[in-house]
């Protein structure tokens, strides 16, 4: 079973500002199958990243995935008021799928 | 567009068994694994197991494995997820979710289903 590890564990940041989160695999993803999702409170998980790097359907282009093998990163590249969430990775290529712990983006 | 819609929240006792099931609205399972995903308070997403109906496969997490049964009944578009042996810790909401193509990952969620466990 593969375990995934995000950090960092909480990013602090204003509206505007880039947001750089990693999540790390215990052993090699199958196929890049490597998912990102963001999750608000009280609300389901939203998909925003599939296949490591390929933005969902109507995700708009400020969040972009990158990464392969066991290293991944998602990116925000300006962040906006609606993107403070909890950001989780999965990895669904492996039989049994896991998810990562989450990383919290608040506002500083 | 698939909606998955969810049972409604239980309470159930230590030790005890909860069943909660999930129907496809609008759409089929198809032959997309139909993934369970809890999430307990203030805590991150847990997959518990998946189940692929047309062709009745399970996989289930190391850490679930011997108290949880997933099942559907592709007939009726209805999924079910059976958490056996229950303990406090098990207070959680329970997501159904399915991916909308093959080989993606979930991206149609159910509502939710709370469940908590109360002596």
């Amino acid at each position: 079973e593969i375990v995934l590890t995000q950090s960092p564990g909480t990013l602090s940041l204003s509206p505007g500002e880039r947001a750089t989160l990693s999540c790390r695999a215990s052993q090699s993803v199958t196929s890049n199958n490597l998912a990102w999702y963001q999750q608000k409170l009280g609300q389901a998980p939203r998909l925003l990243i599939y296949g490591a790097s390929s933005r969902a359907t109507g995700i708009p282009d400020r969040f972009s995935g990158s990464g392969s093998g066991t290293d991944f990163t998602l990116i925000i590249s300006r962040l906006e008021p609606e993107d403070f969430a909890v950001y989780f990775c999965h990895q669904y290529g492996d039989s049994l799928f896991s998810f990562g712990p989450g990383t919290k983006v608040d506002i500083k | 567009q698939v909606q998955l819609v969810q049972s409604g929240a239980e309470v159930k006792k230590p030790g005890s068994s909860v069943k909660v099931s999930c129907k496809a609205s609008g759409g089929t399972f198809s032959n997309f694994v139909i993934s369970w995903v809890r999430q307990a308070p203030g805590q991150g997403l847990e997959w518990m197991g998946g189940i692929i109906p047309m062709f009745d496969t399970t996989k289930y997490a190391q850490n679930f494995q011997d108290r949880v049964t997933i099942t559907a009944d592709e007939s009726t578009g209805t999924g079910y997820m059976e958490l056996s042996s229950l303990t406090f810790e098990d207070t959680a909401v329970y997501y159904c979710a399915r991916p909308r193509y093959f080989d993606w990952p979930p991206e149609d969620w159910g509502q939710g289903t709370l469940v908590t466990v109360s002596s």
